[in-house]
Parts: C-alpha cells; structure tokens; sequence
C-alpha cells in the first residue's frame, strides 16, 4: 500500500492557461474524491467518483472544472482558462467505502496562478 | 445548512499537557465523523474514525468521542509532545452523500 499520490506537487501558471492534475488512490480503493484547500481554509468539497462515475459535484465546480476517471483507477481535474482565484492546494482521497468509509488524502497539488 | 465549528482556532500548550479538542456540527443524523492532522504544505493524516453508531475512539494517545444528540466531538491528546504541533482538522458526512465537510480546524502549538 503506497498511499494516495498525486503530481504535479505544484504547479505555477499563467492566468488564462489550463492545468491538469492527476491522482493515483490507493488500489483496490473505488471511491476518489477531489477537494480544494485555501489558506486558513478547511477542505472543500469539490467532486466524488464511485468506480468510473461521477456521483456528486459541488457547486464549487464550475463549467471551466472537469474530472474524470476513466477506467476506475486514477483520476485527472483539470481548470480550463485558470483565474487567480483557482489559486489553492488540490486535495484527493480515496477509500474503499468499508470501516466507515475512512478516507485517505494524497500530499496535494499547490497550485498557484498568476 | 450542514456546518462543522472547530474552537479554538489555535492553542498553545507546555509539553506533557492533556488537552481537547473540540468539534461541533449542525444535523444529528451524521454517517461518521473524521478527525485529521495536517502539516504545513502537507496533505492530511486521518488519525480517527467515528462511526455513527459509536460513541468513541482510541489511538496510542489519541481519544475522540461522539455525541450525536448534543451535535459535538472531542479529540482528546494525552501528554503531549512538540511532534503533536500541527493543524487539527474535524470533519464530518452525513447521511446520503459521501462527502466530508470540513471546520476550519484548531492549529495546536506543544512547547518544549
């Protein structure tokens, strides 16, 4: 078990230019979930995965935010047209959805846009 | 509005204090509640897990209780260290949706 991973670590870009991130859970883990940190922040919500589906966005999500998984294992959130505003550490978790469906993050990507 | 509260938002503590932690949270009806520490820059640690079915858990030296009636969590920390200074993070979901919702957490400074 090498935990949750995720790369870039961080990531410094242009306003007006897209990024993409990408997750690796846990194996065996069907559950992904993507969250986004400021600073003094707790964790917010951003997307959950079951498997390769998307089951619940936030409202956070806007139209220039897409993830995916496409085949059920690593997942990729990618900001389209980056504002200042999307500057923020990019959390992933996953669990397995047994013993109380404990979730496990990543290190996160610190994204920073200027 | 389903909300998570962490007070206070920092304390400060000599080494080898007890201390608590506290988590407050609106809606009863919680699936479980999670309690993290995160390191800065770092990502988070899960340190326990409640079950809403359960009243407590324990870890080394790490107790967190649960009391759904009242809406609140404890994190218990017995003699602590200076290893233990980081940010404390509470975290809950509820019934119906998979997701965690996050208080603003209580940075936690242990000096030698």
């Amino acid at each position: 078990d090498t935990g949750v991973s995720q790369n870039p670590r961080h990531k410094i870009t242009k306003r007006g230019q897209n990024v993409t991130f990408r997750c690796d859970p846990i194996s065996e883990h069907n559950r992904l979930y993507w969250y986004r940190q400021t600073l003094g922040q707790g964790p917010e919500f951003l997307t959950y995965f079951q498997n390769e589906a998307q089951l619940e966005k936030s409202r956070l999500l806007s139209d220039r935010f897409s993830a995916e998984r496409p085949k059920g294992s690593f997942s990729t959130l990618e900001i389209q047209r980056t504002e200042q505003g999307d500057s923020a550490m990019y959390l992933c978790a996953s669990s397995s959805g047994d013993r109380g469906n404990e979730q496990f993050f990543g290190p996160g990507t610190r994204l920073t846009v200027l | 509005k389903q909300e998570v509260t962490q007070i206070p938002a920092a304390l400060s503590v000599p080494e080898g204090e007890n201390l608590v932690l506290n988590c407050s949270f609106t809606d009863s009806a919680i699936y479980n509640l999670q309690w993290f520490r995160q390191d800065p820059g770092k990502g988070l640690t899960s340190l326990l897990l409640i079950q809403s079915s359960q009243r407590e858990q324990t870890s080394g030296r790490l107790n967190a209780s649960l009391d759904k009636s009242s809406g609140r969590s404890t994190l218990y920390i017995a003699a602590s260290q200076p290893g233990d200074s980081a940010t404390y993070l509470c975290a809950v979901s509820w019934d119906g949706s998979e997701k965690l919702v996050f208080g603003k957490g209580t940075k936690l400074t242990v000096n030698p």
